[in-house]
Order: structure tokens, then C-alpha cells, then sequence
């Protein structure tokens, strides 16, 4: 059974600091790898892609893939309160599939 | 205006009570989804649809049902709501294909409540 696996939390990181989210995928065949922000009581908002090895960066926002590991994992830099959210890492097994993990809980602290 | 708009966003009802969701879209993408979300847990994907006419299971598909009433608006169906059903439902859509199909705009949710 494909699994994504997260930390729950909660995590957290004092304002400015740097919050490192990490997730971990059972099937060495997925594909693509996301990385949504959550805010309480809201939907699901797509903030990182990634799809091969390596980093990749987007502002405040780096993610980092490897494969080998089976092992992606999300960096925020200068970490603000309003970054307070559930983050939730998804896989892309197939032309449809995303298999969900169940979130991380991140604080900032002020 | 959201680009997924979701009816109704809170529903309070009673087991045995046939419940619908409601669905819009205005992105103009062909591939929707019905998930839930329960506390702990990941989002669960319930049916998908690729186009009006392609319809097809998730992973915990028994006691919902779909309908695509046209590319733009896709409901779900619970004939006969039971307590474990309570949950928070998104509708989600997303491009037809390439990589991009893992991103998936949300609309704002259904809490359900069956009691």
C-alpha cells in the first residue's frame, strides 16, 4: 500500500528562524511531489512542485527531493507568523493518483 | 468569486438522510475530484471524473455517488448518512494532463455533520 508519511506536530519555530518540514513516501515509482499549505478551517493551497532530485527554490520556499531516500522535504526561510499552517505533502503515483500525507502542524512564534 | 465554489459549506443532518453536494467550477478544467478530510488523516480521495462522461472510483467510494452534470459542476451523493461520514469534503479540480495534473485548486469545503 503506497503511504506518504509526516510528522504531526505541532513544530515550532521561532519568528525568523528556519522551519524544516520533512516527508517520507513508501513507492519508488511516484512521479511528482507537492507541498500544500493549509490554514485552519481553510482548503488546501499548492505552494511548492517538485519533480526531480535536488533543491528548488521559490522565495522564502525551498524543496528538496531525494529519491534514493525516498525523502522530500520543505524549507522556510525567515519563518513569519503568517506561515502558521498545516502543511501537507502529497505524491503523484499515476496519470491521476495523489496520495496524501496527514500534515504537519507548524508554529511561529513571535 | 471563488473559481470552486462548494454548496452548501455546513450541513447538519441525520443518519439515514440522503445528503448532496454541490459543486462549481469556472477554471475551465476538464478533471474533478470529490476528497475528504478527517483529523489525522490525509485527504481521501472519494470519485474523480476526467470529463463528463469519465467517472471513476477513489479509494473510499461506498456510500457516495457522483454525478457530472456538465464540465463545470459535479456533485456528490450520500444516499443514506451514517455517523462516520461526518467529515470535511473538498472539491478539487485540476488541468488534463502533464505534470501540472498534480495541481489541484480546492474549493472552500463542506463540514457535514451526521448525526
Amino acid at each position: 500500500q503506497k503511504e506518504v508519511e509526516q510528522n504531526s506536530g505541532p513544530l515550532s519555530v521561532p519568528e525568523g528562524a528556519i522551519a524544516s518540514l520533512n516527508c517520507t513516501y513508501s513507492d519508488r515509482g511516484s512521479q511528482s511531489f507537492f507541498w500544500y499549505r493549509q490554514y485552519s478551517g481553510k482548503s488546501p493551497e499548492l505552494i511548492m512542485s517538485i519533480y526531480s532530485n535536488g533543491d528548488k527554490e521559490d522565495g522564502r520556499f525551498t524543496a528538496q527531493l531525494n529519491k534514493a531516500s525516498q525523502y522530500v522535504s520543505l524549507l522556510i526561510r525567515d519563518s513569519q507568523p503568517s506561515d502558521s499552517a498545516t502543511y501537507l505533502c502529497a505524491v503523484r503515483y499515476s496519470n491521476y493518483q495523489l496520495i496524501w500525507g496527514a500534515g504537519t502542524k507548524l508554529i511561529i512564534k513571535p | 468569486d471563488a473559481d470552486v465554489t462548494q454548496t452548501p459549506r455546513n450541513r447538519i443532518t441525520k443518519t439515514g438522510k440522503r445528503i448532496m453536494l454541490e459543486c462549481s467550477q469556472t477554471k475551465g478544467h476538464d478533471r474533478m475530484y470529490w476528497y475528504r478530510q478527517d483529523p489525522g488523516l490525509g485527504l481521501r480521495l472519494i470519485y474523480y471524473s476526467f470529463d463528463v462522461k469519465d467517472i471513476n472510483k477513489g479509494e473510499i467510494s461506498d456510500g457516495y455517488s457522483v454525478s457530472r452534470q456538465a464540465q463545470a459542476k459535479f456533485s456528490l451523493s450520500l444516499e443514506s448518512a451514517i455517523p462516520n461520514q461526518t467529515a470535511l469534503y473538498f472539491c478539487a479540480t485540476s488541468e488534463l494532463a502533464g505534470p501540472n495534473t498534480g495541481e489541484l485548486f480546492f474549493g472552500e469545503g463542506s463540514r457535514l455533520t451526521v448525526l
